[in-house]
C-alpha cells in the first residue's frame, strides 16, 4: 500500500514555463485535494475533487488548474509558472468529505521554485 | 468561514516538561474536526490527534492530549513529558462536515517548537 504519492519531489521551473506535479492514491479514495504552504504560512487549499469527473476551487486557485479523469489521479498544474508560485505542494486524499482523524492522508509533498 | 488562530510562532522548552500548544477557532459550521499535525524539518505532514465537535471527552493519543473547549472555541494540544525529537512546527486544522463552500482543512500559521536538553 503505497499511500499517496507524489512527483517530483523537487523542481526548479523558469517563468513563464509550464509543468505538472502529479498525485496519485491507490486506497480508493473518493476525496483528494492539492495544498500549498509559503514560508510562515500553514497549508492553504488550492483545488479539490469529490470523486472522478468533480473538481472545485479552494482559497487560492489562481494559476492552477486540475482535472480528475481517474479516481486515482489528481494532477495539478501550473500554465505559466510565476515567481509567486514558488512553494511546497502536498497532495492528500481521504475516503470522503467526513473523513476524520487519522484516515486524511499526505504526501511527502514537493518543492518547487521558479526562478 | 473558518478561521484558525495560533497565537505562538514560537516556543522554547525544557526537554521532559509538559507543553501547551494553543489553538483557537471560528466556524459557523455545527459540525466540525479539529487536528494537530507535526511538521518536522523533513517536511511530511504527521497526524497527532482529532478532536470532534460532537465528541464528549477529550481526545488523547499516547504522549497527546487535545484540551478541547467548545464555548471558547479552543483546541489546545497538550504534549507531555517533551523529548528532543518533538522539535517540529506544529499545524492547528479544523474541516467542516456540514457542507457548502470549499471542502478542505484549514489551517493554521503554525507554532515552532524547540525542545532544548
Amino acid at each position: 500500500n503505497a499511500g499517496v504519492t507524489q512527483t517530483p519531489k523537487f523542481q526548479v521551473l523558469k517563468t513563464g514555463q509550464s509543468m505538472t506535479l502529479q498525485c496519485a492514491q491507490d486506497m480508493n479514495h473518493e476525496y483528494m485535494s492539492w495544498y500549498r504552504q509559503d514560508p510562515g504560512m500553514g497549508l492553504r487549499l488550492i483545488h479539490y475533487s469529490v470523486g472522478a469527473g468533480i473538481t472545485d476551487q479552494g482559497e487560492v486557485p489562481n494559476g492552477y488548474n486540475v482535472s480528475r479523469s481517474t479516481t486515482e489521479d489528481f494532477p495539478l498544474r501550473l500554465l505559466s509558472a510565476a515567481p509567486s508560485q514558488t512553494s511546497v505542494y502536498f497532495c492528500a486524499s481521504s475516503y470522503s468529505r467526513g473523513s476524520t482523524g487519522n484516515t486524511i492522508y499526505f504526501g511527502e509533498g514537493s518543492w518547487l521554485t521558479v526562478v | 468561514a473558518q478561521k484558525i488562530t495560533q497565537t505562538q510562532p514560537g516556543m522554547f522548552v525544557q526537554e521532559k516538561e509538559a507543553v501547551t500548544l494553543d489553538c483557537t477557532y471560528d466556524t459557523s459550521d455545527p459540525s466540525y474536526g479539529l487536528f494537530w499535525y507535526k511538521q518536522p524539518s523533513s517536511g511530511e505532514m504527521i497526524f497527532l490527534i482529532y478532536q470532534g465537535s460532537y465528541d464528549q471527552q477529550n481526545a488523547t493519543e499516547g504522549r497527546y492530549s487535545l484540551n478541547f473547549q467548545k464555548a471558547r472555541k479552543s483546541a489546545n494540544l497538550v504534549i507531555s513529558a517533551s523529548q528532543l525529537g518533538d522539535s517540529a512546527m506544529y499545524f492547528c486544522a479544523m474541516r467542516g462536515y456540514s457542507g457548502g463552500g470549499a471542502d478542505g482543512l484549514t489551517f493554521g500559521k503554525g507554532t515552532h517548537l524547540i525542545i532544548q536538553p
